[in-house]
């Protein structure tokens, strides 16, 4: 049974980067049927892509977070991560990270195993 | 890109059918058969319900359905149940430049 179990520090500094780990377990992150992606949902609100990589090292990201993300895949480790630059108190959220299919035509999918999230506060 | 539009709540009483919209554009949801739809309780990680539009994963029940029409997508849930009360997030494919967009969820109440 594939698992995904996000890591990191859960208290993050104003203008400092924010970085997470996602650990993949029971299974390889190694394989073409998948991307992998980061998806946070600040408290009591709504989710929010924030972008995907397939194992080779290609990466998809939000818009609107692109110029402060970076996500890269150690498939040594069978690990992802996850980098978001200058933080404010609006990336405090709940962060997930999660398996994504690819369709038989190579679309990209759905989002069918998650972690079960880390909390990340912004404050000083 | 903006988020996908949900009602905010909707509710209805046991065994009762109950639908939720997701209306987004020609750029997402009106141009891909691409949207999944995600239940989610309180302090828990989403669930896949319904992807590509209407096909349920294994062990998903039956009386979750997903349809479209134009740039909008709806689930259906039948026969409701105490344990359906959560969160349900729409999402859409929405081409190589965005990737994805979700839904801004809806709130369901048994009574």
């Amino acid at each position: 049974q594939l698992q995904l179990q996000e890591s990191g520090p859960g208290l993050v500094k104003p203008s400092e980067t924010l970085s997470l780990t996602c650990t993949v377990s029971g299974g390889s992150i190694s394989s073409s049927s998948y991307y992998w992606g980061w998806i946070r949902q600040p408290p009591g609100k709504g989710l929010e892509w924030i972008g995907s990589i397939y194992y080779s090292g290609s990466t998809y990201y939000n818009p609107s977070l692109k110029s402060r993300v970076t996500i890269s895949v150690d498939t040594s480790k069978n690990q992802f991560s996850l980098k978001l630059s200058s933080v404010t108190a609006a990336d405090t959220a709940v962060y997930y990270c999660a398996r994504l299919c690819i369709t038989i035509f190579g679309a990209p999918d759905n989002f069918d195993l998650w972690g079960r999230g880390t909390l990340v506060t912004v404050s000083s | 890109q903006s988020a996908l539009t949900q009602p905010a709540s909707v509710s209805g009483s046991p065994g009762q059918s109950i639908t939720i919209s997701c209306t987004g554009t020609s750029s997402d949801v009106g141009s891909y058969n691409l949207v999944s739809w995600y239940q989610q309780h309180p302090g828990k990680a989403p669930k896949l319900m319904i992807y590509e539009g209407s096909k349920r994963p294994s062990g998903v029940s039956n009386r979750f359905s997903g349809s479209k029409s134009g740039n909008t997508a709806s689930l259906t849930i039948s026969g409701l149940q105490a344990e359906d009360e959560a969160d349900y997030y729409c999402c859409s494919y929405a081409g190589s430049s965005t990737l994805y967009v979700f839904g801004t969820g809806t709130k369901v109440t048994v009574l």
